[in-house]
């Protein structure tokens, strides 16, 4: 789905540095989620946002941390990467009425 | 906490037969549970989803039955395709409207 882009799609960083996750949505749409996937484990929720000034953590977010610049934008920042961090993470929009979620192509991080 | 277990883990069927994924949800007051398809290297897409208000819902082969009462939910895909390989989600809305997921199904078609 083109109407939700994430930047990076892949990077390789090192422990200790601080990465940022960008995601940008043409959808319209107010509600906006970053997810993590690992092998096994399905997806888990870091943080949502369900408009511009609202920002909600989700069952995974220590270690992260979030800025919802404008309604089409979303950004996931690691303070300081670890190991434990390596996977796929995908950002994801849905409408204030709609339940659908629409994910991005998703980035894949590894930390060295 | 709120939790959606997802059986099997790993679901293999000769092409041309059906299959069946299945859920349980932990949050009595979940009222929209849908499902999500993941091919390789792609990212999850909503393939069906159903409301507590509905116990059956149909797309061509594809098919998702709730029963309230157990609090659990199953995706039904009738003669299986080569396409249908992928791992299969579903997830549960909470009160507080987020997704709860489960852990995902892979679903191997053999031919």
């Amino acid at each position: 789905d083109a109407d939700v882009t994430q930047t990076p799609r892949n990077r390789i960083t090192k422990t200790g540095k601080r990465i940022m996750l960008e995601c940008s949505q043409t959808k319209g749409h107010d509600r906006m989620y970053w997810y993590r996937q690992d092998p096994g484990l399905g997806l888990q929720l870091i943080y949502y946002s369900f408009d511009v000034k609202d920002i909600n953590k989700g069952e995974i977010s220590d270690g992260y941390s979030v800025s919802r610049q404008a309604q089409a934008k979303f950004s996931l920042s690691l303070e300081s990467a670890i190991p434990n961090q390596t996977a796929l993470y995908f950002c994801a929009t849905s409408g204030s009425f709609v339940d659908t979620q629409y994910f991005g192509p998703g980035t894949r991080l590894t930390v060295l | 906490g709120e939790n959606v277990e997802q059986h099997p883990s790993t679901l293999s069927v000769q092409e041309g037969d059906s299959a069946v994924i299945k859920c349980t949800y932990s949050d009595s007051a979940s009222n929209y549970f849908p499902w999500y398809k993941q091919e390789l290297g792609k990212r999850p897409q909503l393939i069906i989803d159903i409301r507590s208000n509905v116990g059956e819902k149909k797309d061509q082969r594809i098919a998702v039955t709730l029963n309230k009462t157990a609090k659990h939910f199953s995706l039904h895909i009738t003669e299986t395709q080569p396409e249908d390989s992928a791992v299969y989600f579903c997830a549960a809305r909470s009160s507080n409207y987020q997704l709860i997921w489960g852990a995902g199904t892979k679903l191997i078609i053999k031919p």
